[in-house]
């Protein structure tokens, strides 16, 4: 079956911007997550969205940053006011729940603020 | 606070050596031990999870074992391709209700011809 997409691929803004990036998750998946990798760097949390639960949005770096997920399923990252500091590659993953199940991560969108 | 710290930070082997990755983790209290490959360009894939139980856990050519006594893991590789060329993360879950995860920094793999 599909696994986690994510959109764009790739995205080149200009500093001020607002971008939005997007979230299919694999079906049934009630776990999502989002996570921010900068070049060469490990993986930082963001927001997790598990089921009807209220999100943690422990992650979030500011209040710039704000996700969404409707219906249960696709899930949106917006960046308001983009900084170049925000230039990272923006992974989602999703899971079934339970602490045992393997994260299923999307390819990523490529973020670049210039 | 929680922290994975993985060694090397990177290494080049031939094709066809043997590698061991190390992570060492101060997550408490322990859920369970991940480790994913991830390739260039791409989101990571996971290879093993185990629990506080297991020892030892294989994936085809790669084998993951944890002391949870001493809180140390490693990913051993057995007859590289070059095709394991990646960087390889380790990530541990506190056993708690929420998502805590911690992720180490990887190890970036070169296997060469």
């Amino acid at each position: 079956g599909a696994g986690v997409s994510q959109s764009p691929s790739n995205k080149v803004t200009e500093k001020g911007k607002d971008v939005e990036l997007r979230c299919d998750p694999i079906s049934g998946h009630t776990a999502l997550y989002w996570y921010r990798q900068s070049l060469g760097q490990g993986l930082e949390f963001l927001i997790y969205f598990q089921g009807n639960s209220a999100p943690d949005k422990s992650g979030l770096p500011s209040d710039r940053f704000s996700a969404e997920r409707t219906g249960g399923s696709v899930s949106t990252l917006t960046i308001q006011r983009t900084q170049q500091e925000d230039s990272a590659v923006y992974l989602c993953a999703s899971s079934f729940p339970g602490q045992n199940s393997p994260l299923h991560f999307g390819n990523g969108t490529r973020l670049t603020v210039t | 606070k929680n922290q994975v710290e993985q060694s090397p930070q990177s290494l080049i082997i031939l094709e066809g050596k043997n590698c061991t990755l190390q992570c060492n983790y101060t997550v408490s209290p322990f859920s369970n031990l991940r480790w994913y490959k991830q390739d260039t360009g791409r989101g990571p894939v996971s290879l093993t999870i185990m629990t506080f139980s297991e020892n030892t856990k294989s994936n085809g050519r790669y084998t993951a074992t944890l002391d949870a006594d001493t809180k140390q893991s490693s990913l051993h590789i057995t007859a590289s391709q070059l095709s394991d060329s990646a960087s390889y993360i380790c990530v541990v879950r506190e056993n708690n209700a929420g998502n805590m995860l911690t992720f180490g920094g990887g190890t970036r793999l070169m296997v060469k011809p």
